[in-house]
């Protein structure tokens, strides 16, 4: 595996319904991200996990658990999900530190609640 | 704060012709730009990335971007567009915080055979 892979790639869900989203980097990056692109919406940031701390919780509803236990691993767990929050979610990883800050995707996971 | 405009959300091209994305920019220090492209229903990758260097910045598959700061513009340019390029493409600032990525709306672009 290359680069930063997520799994899985579409899940259908209920409102009641408890899920996980894995995200993995292969790169050595020391940072990991979350990000929920909507239709017609530009790209929402949703955490940071810096050196497996948490450095960034961008407003979002507590139904959206996020989990970094290394720096390789981020989950996003998920329940009680609403009908908008059907997107698609990103992961993302950089390595902070240097002058720019250049994020490598993951292919998403295309999520449908229902 | 940071940000971008993508001044068109929407370009359509003829195969073989020029393409431009047009982006300008808000920040209050030399920032670092990004174009990454999205094709349908995948994850975004970099085009290329602006960092102080060069102004006039060299991507992949023929993309190319220039920086210029009396302007605030970091525009996108294609001499000849490919049915390939069809796709999503965002204008990215960095900054102010080591991680953080302001993101464009996103422009599509659509190319007639």
């Amino acid at each position: 595996e290359t680069g930063v892979t997520q799994t899985p790639r579409h899940l259908v869900m209920g409102m009641t319904n408890k899920k996980s989203l894995k995200c993995e980097q292969h790169l050595g990056h020391n940072a990991m991200y979350w990000y929920k692109q909507s239709a017609k919406k530009p790209l929402e940031l949703m955490f940071v996990y810096s050196l497996e701390e948490r450095v960034e919780n961008n407003s979002v509803p507590s139904r959206f658990s996020p989990e970094c236990p290394n720096s390789s691993h981020l989950f996003l767990h998920l329940h009680t999900l609403q009908p908008e929050d059907s997107a698609l979610y990103l992961c993302a990883s950089s390595q902070v530190g240097v002058s720019y800050n250049e994020q490598f995707f993951g292919p998403g996971t295309r999520l449908t609640v229902l | 704060a940071q940000s971008v405009t993508q001044l068109d959300s929407h370009v359509s091209v003829s195969e073989g012709t020029p393409v431009l994305l047009r982006c300008n920019y808000s920040s209050s220090y030399s920032p670092s730009l990004f174009w990454y492209v999205q094709h349908p229903n995948k994850g975004l990758q970099l085009l290329l990335k602006y960092t102080s260097a060069a102004t006039l910045v060299k991507g992949i598959n023929g993309f190319e971007a220039e920086f210029k700061k009396s302007e605030t513009s970091f525009h996108l340019t294609k001499p000849s567009a490919h049915m390939s390029d069809a796709a999503e493409y965002f204008c990215v600032v960095s900054g102010p915080d080591d991680y953080k990525l302001s993101f464009g709306a996103g422009t599509t672009v659509t190319v007639r055979a």
